[in-house]
């Protein structure tokens, strides 16, 4: 199984860019990276999904260097609505048993 | 409201119980998924279907949890003979296409095993 690391927690200033990292060193060739947001008594909410290098939807940016590693959600100009945990996914296609998430970032932005 | 629906909120039982919760997915999508999530952990993957065939289970899921999608819709996940290691929040979630593609998730289940 994938072993998926994150920061515990991160703090940022209303309209700052935050840029939360996940690990992932033994991501399998096929693994999907996805990321999730989830507020307190929610259930999680699909923010991003990639595979390698760089998507942008309306909301985030994700980067996945060439070694797919690691991976950078970005959110542009936080807001205090972005207050919540970030999860970081490793979702398999060789069986969806072995899917991970990892333990969440906890961001708190400041106004 | 057309997004998953999860009943009861909220459960409180006493150990040894058997409890069962429903999960109502988004109409058309034919995926649904069953996670447990404990206090500062993220989800932990349980089951999945694909309309009424349960086509994958965690290894870590014991004997002492079965679900079922009779109808390719609605889906419900049993526990029997509660143990205080149970008490977490059960989520569903239902996608349309591959299990790869965005999942929408219900509310949760809060489960109390005293």
């Amino acid at each position: 199984l994938a072993k998926i690391t994150q920061p515990i927690s991160m703090d940022s200033y209303e309209g700052q860019e935050v840029n939360i990292t996940c690990s992932h060193n033994n991501i399998a060739t096929n693994d999907y990276i996805t990321w999730y947001q989830q507020f307190p008594s929610q259930g999680p909410r699909f923010i991003i999904q990639g595979y390698k290098t760089k998507v942008t939807n309306e909301v985030a940016s994700l980067f996945i260097p060439a070694d797919r590693k690691s991976s950078t959600l970005s959110l542009p100009r936080v807001s205090l609505s972005d207050t919540a945990v970030y999860y970081c996914l490793v979702a398999p296609t060789g069986g969806y048993q072995k899917v991970t998430f990892g333990t969440g970032t906890k961001l708190q932005v400041i106004p | 409201d057309t997004g998953v629906s999860q009943d009861p909120r909220h459960k409180i039982t006493k150990r040894g119980q058997n409890v069962t919760f429903r999960c109502d997915p988004i109409s058309e999508h034919n995926r649904l998924y069953w996670y447990r999530q404990t206090l500062g952990q993220g989800p932990e993957f349980l089951t999945y279907f694909q309309n009424e065939a349960q086509l994958e289970k965690s290894r870590l899921l014991s004997d002492r949890f079965s679900a079922e999608r009779p109808k390719g819709s609605f889906s419900t996940l049993e526990i029997q003979r509660t143990e205080q290691g149970d008490s977490a929040m059960y989520l569903c979630a239902s996608s349309l296409g591959g299990p790869y593609n965005e999942q929408f998730f219900g509310p949760g289940t809060r489960l109390t095993v005293l």
